[in-house]
């Protein structure tokens, strides 16, 4: 059975500390993303990459940062976590649009970060 | 520039009812659409996709959806609704390249017994 992990379903960090977020897949996945999902908002992009050592801005980018350093797993980082990045934090890949490919996102179970 | 919009955030209906999710899109290429659900503490799951094949798509669960580019849109309905279909829906549109997926607000769906 696919699966994407995230490394860990709930988290609570006081505000300015550093973050890891971790996202593991096991499909040879070209294609990782980093969302963040509020109520009322739906899944918002933050970051994604479309292979090792690569990385694209999404729509929220402002206070992270990622890292792909194999092409299995992408992390997510708070360099200095605030009470506004209290969310749920879903990690999904993908592989590259294809004649067999069509877009469909594996998603993770995602990671609820509380800041206090 | 893409994006979705989901009529309705929340929406109640009986059990054995007719379900219908509200979608409208915008994107200035043929998109690939899609609806994922998500049940309470989970992550998303991809319910039917359209990739500009049939116009009506069928998903798990008894759900399907039609496709309409003349009104922009992509509705998720289901004939007669279970007690299993609460959750929330997305609709979702790409439009190649990247992949970069652009997801609607959400619409909470309540199944009354």
């Amino acid at each position: 059975d696919v699966k994407v992990t995230q490394s860990s379903r709930y988290l609570v960090k006081r505000t300015g500390e550093k973050v890891f977020l971790e996202c593991v897949q096991d499909m040879d996945h070209e294609n990782m993303f980093w969302y963040r999902q509020d109520p009322g908002l739906g899944l918002r992009l933050i970051y994604f990459s479309y292979d090792v050592k690569m990385k694209e801005k999404g729509d929220i980018p402002e206070g992270y940062s990622v890292s792909r350093e194999k092409k299995e797993r992408f992390s997510l980082i708070l360099e200095s976590a605030s009470t506004n990045q209290t969310s749920m934090y879903l990690c999904a890949s993908s592989s590259p649009l294809g004649t067999e490919n069509t877009g469909e996102l594996f998603f993770g179970e995602g990671s609820r970060l509380t800041v206090l | 520039a893409q994006s979705v919009t989901q009529l309705g955030s929340h929406v109640s209906v009986s059990e054995g009812a007719l379900v219908l999710l509200r979608c409208n899109y915008s994107s200035s290429v043929p998109p690939y659409l899609f609806w994922y659900v998500q049940y309470p503490n989970q992550g998303l799951q991809l319910l039917l996709k359209y990739t500009s094949a049939a116009t009506l798509v069928k998903g798990i669960n008894g759900f399907e959806a039609e496709f309409k580019k003349s009104e922009t849109s992509f509705h998720l309905t289901k004939p007669s609704a279970h007690m299993s279909d609460a959750a929330e829906y997305f609709c979702a549109v790409t439009r190649g390249g990247y992949q970069k997926v652009t997801f609607g607000t959400g619409t909470k769906l309540q199944v009354i017994p």
